[in-house]
């Protein structure tokens, strides 16, 4: 079946540097994909809808310049935390749509991201 | 606007016992509807969904829900739980026509007792 693969699954950095996500469908070409936020013991915060070739639309409260987002292909997209503080420790997960088959959503394992 | 209601945010059943996990949403159309399972440090994996036909929708690890209209209710359903069920389980709402906006609840964490 499809998969979504995220990498690195785990990252420590330290405060004040920036962290890039990939966020890869393996199998299907993806023109939407999604990034989500999640804190421990609460649901999925949706951040922003990544689009292949355009800007990403972000929700409500997120910072663009901090989040940036980048789809820079059918398979990729990256997420990019700038000048990260401890703050921003969190779950961050993203999905993709398999728009050329079902039309399904597929989550990403998971990335963990921990800035000291 | 959408919104999703998972009623018990954690449930304890033994192993053998029914589980039961409620959702209900609030849409001004009928959504498309999913559960959800997360283990730890993981990502989401579907279990089921409903879009269209029949309300009563099974799902992988002998899973189930039915859709209610009448009651907006979309409850997750397995008549026996096993330990390796012990995870969050997630409620989604997707609303027809929305580019796959995905609203989740805020997620119920199954325990199960040996």
């Amino acid at each position: 079946g499809a998969v979504v693969s995220q990498h690195p699954s785990w990252v420590i950095c330290k405060s004040g540097t920036s962290v890039k996500i990939e966020c890869r469908s393996l199998d299907f070409q993806a023109t939407t994909m999604f990034w989500y936020r999640q804190f421990p013991k609460q649901s999925l915060m949706l951040m922003a809808t990544s689009n292949e070739g355009s800007k990403a639309t972000y929700e409500q409260g997120v910072e663009k310049d901090k989040f940036l987002i980048n789809h820079a292909s059918l398979t990729l997209s990256t997420l990019t935390v700038t000048s990260a503080h401890p703050e921003d420790s969190s779950f961050y997960i993203c999905s993709a749509i398999n728009t050329g088959g079902t039309g399904e959503l597929f989550f990403g394992e998971g990335s963990r991201l921990t800035v000291l | 606007a959408q919104s999703v209601t998972q009623l018990g945010s954690h449930v304890s059943v033994s192993e053998g016992a029914l589980v039961l996990l409620r959702c209900n949403y609030s849409s001004s159309v009928p959504p498309y509807l999913f559960w959800y399972v997360q283990y730890p440090n993981q990502g989401l994996q579907l279990l089921l969904k409903y879009t269209t036909g029949a309300t009563l929708v099974k799902g992988i690890n002998g899973f189930e829900a039915e859709f209610k209209k009448s009651e907006t209710s979309f409850h997750l359903t397995k008549p026996s739980a096993h330990m390796s069920d012990a995870a969050e389980y997630f409620c989604a709402v997707s609303p027809p026509n929305t580019g796959n906006q995905f609203y989740f609840g805020t997620g119920t964490s199954l325990t199960v007792i040996p």
